[in-house]
C-alpha cells in the first residue's frame, strides 16, 4: 500500500543553522505534497507545499524541493530559531487515493 | 471564529465504556476527516467523510463509529473503550476531496482510558 517515509525522527540543530528533513514515497501516482508543523500540544498546522509540476518553492525561510524520479522531497529551514521547535510532518496526496499519507514525523530541537 | 472545533478537548474514561467526540468546521468544506495520533506522535487517518458520505475507513475496527449529520459535521462515537484507544483524536476538514488541498485540524481530543 501507500507509504511515506520521514527521516530523522529526531533532529536537534543550534540556532542559526540550518534543519534538512526528508522523505520518501512509494506511490507514484501522488502529486500534491504539504508540509505540517506540529507545537507541542497544538494541532498540525500545514507550512508550505508543493505540487508535482514544481520542483521547488521558497516562502521566507522555508523550502521544498522535489524529485518526483526518485520520489523524494525535502523540507529546508534556514536560519532556525528556537520557536521553529515542533514535530514537522510530511505527507503525500494523489487524486486516485483520497487521502493523504502523512510521515512518522520529525521532531525538531532549536538550541538557542 | 474558529475553522474546526472538537469537544471535549480532554476525556478521560474506563475501559468498557462507550463515548462521543463531536467536530464542527464552519469553512464550509465538503470532506472531513478523523485521525488518531498515537503516543509516538504517528497521525494515522481513521474516515474520511464527503458530503455526508463515508468515503475511506482505513480497516478501524467496528467499535468506532462516525456519523455525519451535516456537512459540516463529523462525531465519532467509539463502544467499548479499550486502553488501546488511548491516544490524541484530531477532526480535519480540506476543500478538496481527492487529498490534493490543505486540512485544516481541530485542537484535538485526549482520550484516556483507564
Amino acid at each position: 500500500g501507500e507509504n511515506v517515509e520521514q527521516h530523522p525522527s529526531t533532529l536537534s540543530v543550534q540556532e542559526g543553522d540550518s534543519a534538512v528533513i526528508k522523505c520518501t514515497y512509494s506511490d507514484s501516482a501522488s502529486n500534491y505534497f504539504p508540509w505540517y508543523k506540529q507545537e507541542l500540544g497544538k494541532r498540525p498546522q500545514l507550512i508550505i507545499d508543493i505540487r508535482s509540476n514544481v520542483g521547488e518553492k521558497k516562502d521566507q525561510r522555508i523550502a521544498v524541493t522535489l524529485n518526483k524520479t526518485a520520489k523524494h522531497f525535502s523540507l529546508h529551514i534556514t536560519e532556525t530559531q528556537p520557536e521553529d521547535s515542533a514535530v514537522y510532518f510530511c505527507a503525500a496526496g494523489n487524486t486516485g487515493g483520497f487521502k493523504t499519507i502523512f510521515g512518522a514525523g520529525t521532531r525538531l530541537f532549536v538550541k538557542a | 471564529d474558529t475553522a474546526v472545533s472538537q469537544t471535549p478537548k480532554y476525556l478521560v474514561t474506563q475501559m468498557g465504556n462507550d463515548k462521543s467526540i463531536k467536530c464542527e468546521q464552519n469553512l464550509g468544506h465538503d470532506t472531513m476527516y478523523w485521525y488518531k495520533q498515537d503516543s509516538k506522535k504517528f497521525l494515522k487517518i481513521m474516515f474520511s467523510y464527503n458530503n455526508k458520505e463515508l468515503i475511506i475507513n482505513e480497516t478501524v475496527p467496528n467499535r468506532f463509529s462516525p456519523k455525519s449529520p451535516d456537512k459540516a459535521h463529523l462525531n465519532l462515537h467509539i463502544n467499548s473503550l479499550e486502553l488501546g484507544d488511548s491516544a490524541v483524536y484530531f477532526c480535519a476538514s480540506s476543500q478538496d476531496l481527492v487529498g490534493l488541498a490543505e486540512q485544516y485540524f481541530g485542537p484535538g481530543t485526549r482520550l484516556t482510558v483507564t
